[in-house]
């Protein structure tokens, strides 16, 4: 099982749709988690920090279900803007090092 | 706010060639991350800076060298440059340690010939 999976998509929906995307991880001791959101040709940019009681910002609604070990990105009322591939990343810990693992994105496209 | 700045943004090389990718950031950030990002691999950390003074390999390390040349400054260097190294490299730093968010340069895009 690879460390961080997410579904590569694309996921095409309509302006106004509401679309969720999962990530999965295998590291059942990981502490932190985030999406990154990356558009074509750009460097990823942080979209928002996974909490463990999930949290809002805006549209976006990110969860956390530590039990079944995945974390959920909610885009609600999409924008053409929301198009972009969405990066989920979790931390591991090997030893005494902590790193993060990046999960090789989500493309999302919204259509007029 | 300049925040990360990669030079140069685009470069060819030919195989053998030697060059330097230079990441500045301005954020007071304590750690510094070298990333390559190559399509259907996702981004593989190549080397890290958990600090000033301290370098460590990542995922990807062989090839490539670096140099933390002060809290602002981490540079990445290939000294013999190959094919298998074409791809977008990425500087990223945060303000310590890998789990915190990373604010990410704009990318230098290098093709080896």
């Amino acid at each position: 099982r690879k460390e961080v999976e997410q579904d590569p998509g694309p996921f095409n929906v309509p302006e106004g749709a509401t679309v969720a995307f999962n990530c999965t991880y295998s590291n059942s001791a990981s502490q932190s988690f985030f999406w990154y959101r990356q558009d074509c040709r750009k460097e990823p940019k942080l979209l928002m920090s996974v909490y463990s009681s999930g949290n809002e910002d805006g549209r976006f609604t990110a969860q956390l279900n530590r039990a079944s070990q995945y974390i959920s990105l909610l885009i609600r009322d999409s924008k053409l803007s929301d198009s972009a591939t969405y990066l989920c990343v979790v931390n591991t810990h090997a030893g005494n090092n902590r790193k993060l693992i990046w999960g090789l994105g989500t493309s999302l496209a919204v259509n007029p | 706010n300049a925040g990360v700045t990669q030079t140069p943004k685009f470069q060819v090389l030919k195989t053998g060639q030697s060059m330097t990718l230079q990441c500045a950031q301005d954020m007071n950030h304590n750690s510094m991350y070298w990333y390559r990002q190559d399509p259907g691999m996702g981004l593989r950390l190549i080397y890290y800076s958990a600090s000033e003074g301290t370098t460590d390999k990542g995922e990807v390390p062989n090839g490539y060298n670096v140099s933390r040349l002060n809290k602002r400054e981490f540079s990445l260097r290939l000294e013999s440059a190959a094919p298998s190294q074409t791809s977008v490299y990425f500087c990223a730093s945060t303000h310590a340690g890998p789990d915190q968010p990373q604010h990410f340069g704009d990318g230098t895009r290098l093709s080896i010939l």
